[in-house]
């Protein structure tokens, strides 16, 4: 079955410490999205890209990297400069960069700070 | 910019109840409109989308909503609530591009 892998389900972060989430799909989707969800905030755009090799910063691209070498992939790091992260992360993706309509996620990743 | 506003950060019923959850956009042009269903520690599932077709769109789980450009709302129902119902639910809005703005979420609660 077609679908986004997101890994790990949980994962845990210390002080100064960059860490990254896997996204993975199969769906054959050009483009490519990371989201945060806080509790009693909704989703907030991270990084989105809508072709291999490329990609653009979302609403709090701060304190965070991403890198789009291969259609299926697209790691997020959460960097040291990232002060808050504990959240959880969403990865989705869509046929095309301007097809919200059909946008699937993944099952999400849930970051702490130790 | 635009920006989506659901009434009520939690909603409770009994079940066979009607659900209704509230959401509000700002545009100055008709948007795409969404709703999603989040589990617990899950991903988000699309449970309707309007695009200009018919105003009143039909999801999954016997969910629907009505698109009302005169009050710039596109609030979710459901007749009867079932236990099954209960999550978070999220409305979302688009534009001619490939940014969906969410609201802040409405957690829904079923009684028995």
């Amino acid at each position: 079955d077609g679908g986004i892998t997101q890994s790990p389900k949980y994962l845990f972060r210390k002080e100064g410490q960059n860490v990254t989430l896997s996204c993975e799909q199969n769906l054959n989707h050009d483009a490519m999205y990371w989201y945060r969800q806080d509790p009693g905030q909704g989703l907030r755009l991270i990084y989105y890209s809508q072709i291999v090799n490329d990609f653009q910063k979302g609403d709090i691209a701060e304190g965070y990297s991403v890198s789009r070498e291969k259609k299926e992939s697209f790691p997020l790091t959460v960097t040291s400069a990232q002060k808050n992260p504990t959240a959880f992360y969403l990865c989705a993706s869509s046929t095309t960069g301007w097809n919200i309509e059909k946008l699937f996620f993944g099952s999400g990743t849930q970051l702490s700070v130790l | 910019a635009q920006s989506v506003t659901q009434l009520g950060s939690h909603v409770s019923v009994s079940e066979g109840a009607l659900v209704l959850l509230r959401c509000n956009y700002s545009s100055s042009v008709p948007p795409y409109l969404f709703w999603y269903v989040q589990y617990p520690n899950q991903g988000l599932q699309l449970l309707l989308k309007y695009t200009s077709a018919a105003t009143l769109v039909k999801g999954i789980n016997g969910f629907e909503a009505e698109f009302k450009k005169s009050e710039t709302s596109f609030h979710l129902t459901k007749p009867s609530a079932h236990m099954s119902d209960a999550a978070e639910y999220f409305c979302a809005a688009g534009g001619s591009n490939y940014k969906l703005t969410f609201g802040k979420g409405t957690l829904l609660t079923v009684n028995p």
